[in-house]
C-alpha cells in the first residue's frame, strides 16, 4: 500500500538554483495538491489538480510551477530557488467527486533547505 | 474567507490526564471539519473527521464533536499517553474549493 510518495524526502539548494519534488500516487485519486508547513503557519496550499491537464493556483503559488500530465504523477518545480522557500512540502491526494467529507492523504513530506 | 483557530501550543501533560485542544473555524457554508496528527519527523495523518453538525468524529481514543451553533470542533482524549506526543492539526474543507483550511498546529508534549 504505496498511497502518497514523495521524493526526496530531504535536499539542499543553493538560491538560484532549481529543483523538481516529484509526488506519485497510486490509488487512482483525482484531486492532488502540494502544501508547505512553515513553523506556527499550518499548512498552506501552493497548488493543486482536479485531473490531468488542469492545475490551478492555491495560496501561496509564487516560485513554483506545477504540471499533471498523468493521474498518477504530480511533480512540483522550484524555478529559482530562494531562502524563503524553506520548508517543508507535502504532496496530497483525495477523489475528486465534490464530497467535502473525502479524507485527504498526504505524503510523508520533502524537507527542503535553501541556502 | 474561511478560517480555523487553534490553541497555541504547546500543551504539556503528565500521562493519563485528560486533554482537551481547541478549534473554532469560520467558513461561509457548511465545512466538513477534521484533525489530522503529525508524529516527529513524519507526515500528516487522519485522526478523525465529522461532516455535518452533531456528528462526532473518534479514533484512538480521541473525540470531536462538530459543534454549528459555536463553530467548534475541539479535540479530546480521557487518558493520554506518551506515545501521543505530537503535533496536532484542525483543519476545514469546503465542496467547493476542494483543499484543506488548517490552523497553526498545537503540539502535545506528555511527560511520563
Amino acid at each position: 500500500n504505496a498511497g502518497v510518495t514523495q521524493t526526496p524526502k530531504f535536499q539542499v539548494l543553493k538560491t538560484g538554483q532549481s529543483m523538481t519534488l516529484q509526488c506519485a500516487q497510486d490509488m487512482n485519486h483525482e484531486y492532488m495538491s502540494w502544501y508547505r508547513q512553515d513553523p506556527g503557519m499550518g499548512l498552506r496550499l501552493i497548488h493543486y489538480s482536479v485531473g490531468a491537464g488542469i492545475t490551478d493556483q492555491g495560496e501561496v503559488p509564487n516560485g513554483y510551477n506545477v504540471s499533471r500530465s498523468t493521474t498518477e504523477d504530480f511533480p512540483l518545480r522550484l524555478l529559482s530557488a530562494a531562502p524563503s522557500q524553506t520548508s517543508v512540502y507535502f504532496c496530497a491526494s483525495s477523489p475528486d467527486d465534490y464530497y467535502s467529507g473525502n479524507t485527504i492523504y498526504f505524503g510523508e513530506g520533502s524537507w527542503l533547505t535553501v541556502v | 474567507g474561511n478560517s480555523v483557530t487553534q490553541m497555541e501550543g504547546p500543551v504539556t501533560l503528565s500521562e493519563e490526564a485528560f486533554l482537551t485542544i481547541n478549534c473554532t473555524y469560520t467558513a461561509t457554508g457548511y465545512p466538513s471539519l477534521f484533525w489530522y496528527v503529525q508524529y516527529p519527523g513524519e507526515g500528516l495523518q487522519l485522526l478523525l473527521k465529522a461532516t455535518k453538525a452533531d456528528d462526532k468524529g473518534s479514533n484512538k481514543g480521541f473525540e470531536a464533536t462538530y459543534r454549528k451553533e459555536t463553530t467548534s470542533f475541539h479535540l479530546e482524549k480521557g487518558s493520554v499517553q506518551v506515545s501521543d506526543s505530537a503535533v496536532y492539526f484542525c483543519a476545514l474543507r469546503m465542496v467547493t474549493r476542494r483543499a484543506l483550511t488548517f490552523g497553526s498546529g498545537t503540539r502535545l508534549q506528555v511527560q511520563p
